[in-house]
Parts: C-alpha cells; sequence; structure tokens
C-alpha cells in the first residue's frame, strides 16, 4: 500500500521561505507524477505543481515565479519550496501521487502551514 | 486556467435519499475530470476518475456521468459515512483545477 507523509514547519515567517518533504513508502517513486496541492482555510484546493520521475516539471501560473519543486529518487523524497510567503499561503498543503495525468489516487494526510511573525 | 463550478454548493438530504451534484467547465473537457469526497480533517478521496470510471473500493453507490462541459456526480441512496464535501476536479490540461466544493449534510 503506497503512503505518502508531508513534513516540515508548521510555522514560517512573512517574506521567508515555505520547505516541505514529502516521503513516499510502499512504492517507488519512478514513472509517476508527484504533485503539491494546498488548501486555505475555508476555500478550495489549489494545484502548485508536479514533478515527474523523469525530472520534469509544471507550476501553476499563479505561483510559478515562487515555486520549485524537486525529486530525490534515492530517497523515495520529493521536495517543495515557496519563496516569499504572505499569510496568503497559509494553507494545509497536501503531498499527492498522479497516475498517468489521469487522477490523484493517494494522499497524504496533509500538514498545515501558517505564515505569520 | 479552466474554471469549474459546482452546483449546489451545499445541499441538506436523508439517509437514503438519491443525491446528484452538478460541475461545469468553462471549456470543454472531453472526459477528463474526476470526483472526491473529502471529509473534515482528512485528504480528499478518490472516487471517479475519467468522469465515469469507479475507483478500485468505492462503493458502487457512487457514479458519475457527463462529458464535454457537463458532469454530474450521483449517489444513489445516500449512506451515514456519505456526508462530506465533494469535489470535481479537471485534468484535461495544466493547470489542475477544482469545483468550490459541494457540502453534503445531514437533513
Amino acid at each position: 500500500q503506497v503512503q505518502l507523509q508531508e513534513s516540515g514547519p508548521g510555522l514560517v515567517k512573512p517574506s521567508e521561505t515555505l520547505s516541505l518533504t514529502c516521503t513516499v513508502s510502499g512504492g517507488s517513486i519512478r514513472s509517476y507524477y508527484w504533485s503539491w496541492i494546498r488548501q486555505p482555510p475555508g476555500k478550495r484546493l489549489e494545484w502548485i505543481g508536479f514533478i515527474h520521475s523523469g525530472g520534469t516539471t509544471n507550476y501553476n501560473p499563479s505561483l510559478k515565479s515562487r515555486v520549485t519543486i524537486s525529486l530525490d529518487t534515492s530517497k523515495n523524497q520529493f521536495s517543495l519550496r515557496l519563496n516569499s510567503v504572505t499569510a496568503a499561503d497559509t494553507a494545509l498543503y497536501y503531498c499527492v501521487r498522479e497516475v498517468g495525468a489521469t487522477r490523484f489516487d493517494y494522499w497524504g494526510p496533509g500538514t498545515l502551514v501558517t505564515v505569520s511573525s | 486556467a479552466i474554471q469549474m463550478t459546482q452546483s449546489p454548493s451545499s445541499l441538506s438530504a436523508s439517509v437514503g435519499d438519491r443525491v446528484t451534484i452538478t460541475c461545469r467547465a468553462s471549456q470543454g473537457i472531453r472526459n477528463d475530470l474526476g470526483w472526491y469526497q473529502q471529509k473534515p480533517g482528512k485528504a480528499p478521496k478518490l472516487l471517479i476518475y475519467a468522469a465515469s470510471s469507479l475507483q478500485t473500493g468505492v462503493p458502487s453507490r457512487f457514479s458519475g456521468s457527463g462529458s464535454g462541459t457537463e458532469f454530474t456526480l450521483t449517489i444513489s441512496s445516500l449512506q451515514p459515512e456519505d456526508f462530506a464535501t465533494y469535489y470535481c476536479l479537471q485534468n484535461y490540461n495544466y493547470p489542475r483545477t477544482f469545483g468550490q466544493g459541494t457540502k453534503v449534510e445531514i437533513k
């Protein structure tokens, strides 16, 4: 059974960088798309971007200038960096597997990141 | 980006009721649409993909239909564990976009 688990600081100061890591267990990180999705309190889900196991990335244009997603196949992990955060970046952040660009089938439990001084 | 609009935003229903949720896309997306269920404090769970394909392990009371710009999720007989928020998601292109959600509450 594939499992995903997010990890990282739950509190980030405004203008600093949000960094999260997702550890994938129970399966290989190869041959899939790995995405980050977030959900601000009371709002709809927002797709942040993906990295494919081959290294290709694609980011939401609304966040593209501030986002980097990277992959460490040796550790079965992928990571999110979001620069210059503001209160608007406060959200539940999920790491997710996308199968063949058709569906998000496995989700991490989510981690709440609050941006506040 | 493709805009996804769900209706209604919320509904009240009783156990055993048939429930239908609609999702409209701002442009044609073939059948590249999924439905997800989210319970409080939990991650979304995939129910339906490719508009009408039931994800493994999902009860058969859930079904999806539609193509192009209009899609529906139907729960044939609402069960107590089905009270949740439901989201549609288009995977036709990037950026992936979600509907605003439909909250199904107990009447």
